[in-house]
C-alpha cells in the first residue's frame, strides 16, 4: 500500500459546483497534512494545511479523519480558476513529507 | 523575501552528457527536498537533505544521480550519462524543517535528446 494514495480524476464539474476530494495516509502516527495546487506546467504551491480541527480558507475546507486516516478538502462554488491539480502532502515514516499523485479538477462553464 | 529559485530553466542535452543543476533555497530553512516530475505524473521524491544530518538518497533512481548540499545553502544535483528517461522537470523544495510546509522552486525542464 503506498503512503498516500489520491484518486487521480479527472473530476469534470460545472462551475458553481461543490467538490470533494480525498486523500489517504498510511501511518497512523503522522502529523502534519497539506493541500497543495499545481498548475499545468508550474510547480505545486501550497493551499492550505489541514489542521486537527479542520479549517476554512473562503470556499476551500479542508478536515483531517484520524479514525480512518484521510484528509479531505472541499471546493464550494466551483470558479475556471480552480482547475488545476490538487496535491496532499502527509509526513511518513520517516518523517519526510511525502505527496500523493494528485487529483485534477477541471470546472467547466 | 526571495523564494527557492533553480538554474538553469530549462536544459537540452544531448544523451550520454552530464547536467547539474542548482537549487538556492529560501534563507534559514534546514529541510531540502529533490523531486523529479514526468509529464503528466506525480511528484518523484529523489534526495533529502536536512541540517547537517545523512542526506536521504532512497529516491535516487539509479548511481547516475548524485546531489549535495553545502551546509544549509546551495544544493546541486547531477545526473551523469544523461538517458532519454531522465527528461522532466527537476524540482527543489525547501522548508524550515523535516515536516513543515515545503515551498518550491520553479523547476528545471531537462530535455535529453
Amino acid at each position: 500500500r503506498k503512503e498516500v494514495e489520491q484518486d487521480p480524476g479527472p473530476f469534470n464539474v460545472p462551475e458553481g459546483a461543490t467538490v470533494a476530494f480525498n486523500c489517504t495516509y498510511s501511518n497512523s502516527a503522522s502529523q502534519s497534512f497539506f493541500w497543495y495546487r499545481q498548475d499545468c506546467r508550474k510547480e505545486p504551491k501550497l493551499l492550505m494545511s489541514v489542521y486537527s480541527s479542520g479549517n476554512e480558507d473562503g470556499r476551500f475546507t479542508a478536515q483531517l479523519n484520524r479514525a480512518s486516516q484521510y484528509i479531505s478538502l472541499l471546493i464550494r462554488d466551483s470558479k475556471l480558476s480552480d482547475s488545476a491539480t490538487y496535491l496532499c502532502a502527509v509526513n511518513g515514516n520517516t518523517d519526510k513529507l511525502i505527496f500523493g499523485t494528485g487529483t485534477r479538477l477541471q470546472v467547466f462553464p | 523575501g526571495a523564494g527557492v529559485s533553480q538554474s538553469p530553466s530549462n536544459k537540452v542535452t544531448e544523451k550520454g552528457k552530464d547536467v547539474e543543476l542548482r537549487c538556492d533555497p529560501i534563507s534559514g530553512h534546514t529541510a531540502l527536498y529533490w523531486y523529479r516530475q514526468r509529464l503528466g505524473q506525480g511528484l518523484e521524491f529523489l534526495i533529502y537533505f536536512q541540517g547537517n544530518s545523512a542526506p536521504d538518497k532512497s529516491g535516487l533512481p539509479s548511481d547516475r544521480f548524485s546531489a549535495e548540499r553545502t551546509g544549509e545553502s546551495v544544493s546541486t544535483l547531477t545526473i551523469q550519462r544523461t538517458q532519454q528517461e531522465d527528461s522532466a522537470v527537476y524540482l527543489c523544495a525547501s522548508s524550515l524543517a523535516r515536516a513543515d510546509t515545503q515551498y518550491f522552486g520553479p523547476g528545471t525542464r531537462l530535455t535529453v535528446l
